[in-house]
């Protein structure tokens, strides 16, 4: 399994773009990379999910250069409500999951 | 969909007791994940089934903890006997394949005094 690294802590405040980096170096070529979101006392929330390339939803845009060793997460305006912690992961169709210590995220007023 | 539902929220027992989570899976998945939440160890995988069927259980720390499925619509993780150590959030997760995004339970918090 891939393993991830991310930052430990981000600091923001309101209103900015924020850009979480998730180095995956031994990424494999059938893997998938996934975003989750965590606010105390509840389970993880998918954010986004990506192959490569570059994917947009509602909420966040998820960049993968083209050696996949890296991906980008990146919160657009952020608002004291995206304070939490956020995961990284990589895996395939095999199913085992493995979470990192993620990043914890704290934006200010 | 009333997504993935847990019980008990919290549980409180003494040391030696049996222990037992319960979780109903999202209708139509076929996946289902048992993790453990920490400060010190953070989210660990414990198992996970495939149409109920255990696939890997390499991250249930003792022969205390056991799991089953006896159907698509029923998991328990059961930790007999408990201990002190055993403290944390338990969190179900399932999803619709082995690709698909988790979706979880909003978690058991397990107390063992």
């Amino acid at each position: 399994l891939a393993k991830t690294t991310q930052p430990i802590s981000m600091d923001s405040y309101e209103g900015q773009e924020v850009n979480i980096t998730c180095s995956h170096n031994n990424i494999a070529t059938n893997d998938y990379i996934t975003w989750y979101q965590q606010f105390p006392s509840q389970g993880p929330r998918f954010i986004i999910q990506g192959y490569k390339t570059k994917v947009t939803n509602e909420v966040a845009s998820l960049f993968i250069p083209a050696d996949r060793k890296s991906s980008t997460l990146s919160l657009p305006r952020v608002s004291l409500s995206d304070t939490a912690v956020y995961y990284c992961l990589v895996g395939n169709q095999g199913g085992k999951l493995i979470f990192g210590q993620g990043t914890e995220l704290s934006v200010k007023p | 969909d009333a997504g993935v539902i847990q019980s008990p929220r919290h549980e409180v027992t003494e040391m030696g007791q049996e222990v037992t989570l319960r979780c109903k899976p999202i209708s139509g998945h076929d996946y289902l994940f048992w993790y453990r939440q920490t400060m010190m160890r953070g989210l660990e995988l414990l198992i996970y089934f495939n149409n109920n069927v255990p696939i890997d259980d390499s991250g249930m720390p003792e022969d205390r903890f056991s799991a089953k499925m006896p159907n698509a619509s029923f998991s328990t993780l059961k930790i007999q006997p408990s201990e002190p150590r055993d403290s944390a959030v338990y969190f179900c997760a399932s999803s619709k394949t082995g690709g698909s995004p988790l979706h979880f339970g909003n978690g058991t918090r397990l107390t063992v005094t």
